[in-house]
């Protein structure tokens, strides 16, 4: 069965330094994965996708498929990046979304 | 574009009650989804429909059912609640189904509380 893993629950960084969020996924196949975000008092909402290979908002992230990762990085980090980060992997069939536990990202003035 | 809507958005039944949420997927959109989430247990899908028919089904009781109707509106059925089923509700949907590429949107949720 597949599963995503986010290893911190809470990252706390001063205004203007790097931040890092980790993911790791087991998975099967070939699967797809997401990085959705949740703002205070809003609904969650995607934030970047691996198949897109973007930068939204500063961050970015790689599909490392020989760690089994998909890290999710901004070089300086704002206080409006203040949220709650999730990974998210979809299956190739289907809408299914497995979610990590999700990283609360505090950004410090 | 309205987004997904859910109804109610908040809502206090009591144990061994039963409960009916409902959720409006972006129109246009055929997939729809839901989300259990929980401090302790984060976000767990629930099952997804798409025209009409459940496609996939997650690990939860049989007290958790739902059904997906020819407008592609949604509703989802809790019966004989338990204080475990305390959470918030999340509907998503998609215009298609499985292929790569597709963004799912979610809905605000609908808040929970059993006592």
């Amino acid at each position: 069965a597949q599963r995503v893993t986010q290893p911190e629950k809470l990252l706390s960084v001063f205004k203007g330094a790097p931040v890092e969020l980790k993911c790791n996924y087991s998975y099967s196949g070939s699967p797809e994965l997401f990085w959705y975000v949740q703002y205070s008092r809003q609904r969650l909402q995607l934030l970047l996708r691996h198949i897109s290979r973007e930068s939204i908002k500063g961050f970015t992230a790689d599909l490392n498929k020989g760690e089994t990762s998909f890290h999710l990085k901004k070089p300086f980090a704002q206080e409006e990046d203040s949220a709650m980060y999730y990974c998210a992997l979809k299956e190739a069939a289907g809408n299914k979304l497995t979610f990590g536990g999700g990283t609360r990202v505090l950004v410090k003035p | 574009k309205a987004g997904v809507t859910q109804t109610p958005r908040y809502l206090i039944k009591t144990r061994g009650q039963q409960v009916t949420l409902s959720c409006s997927p972006i129109s246009g959109h055929r997939s729809v989804s839901w989300y259990q989430q929980t401090p302790e247990q984060g976000l767990q899908f629930l099952f997804e429909y798409f025209s009409e028919t459940q496609r996939n089904k997650g690990n939860f009781p049989g007290r958790f059912s739902g059904r997906q109707f020819s407008n592609s509106r949604s509703e989802m059925n809790v019966s004989t609640l338990e204080l475990g089923d305390s959470a918030l509700y999340l509907c998503a949907s998609s215009s298609r189904q499985g292929l790569a590429g597709n963004t799912i949107y979610f809905g605000e949720g609908s808040w929970l509380t059993v006592v």
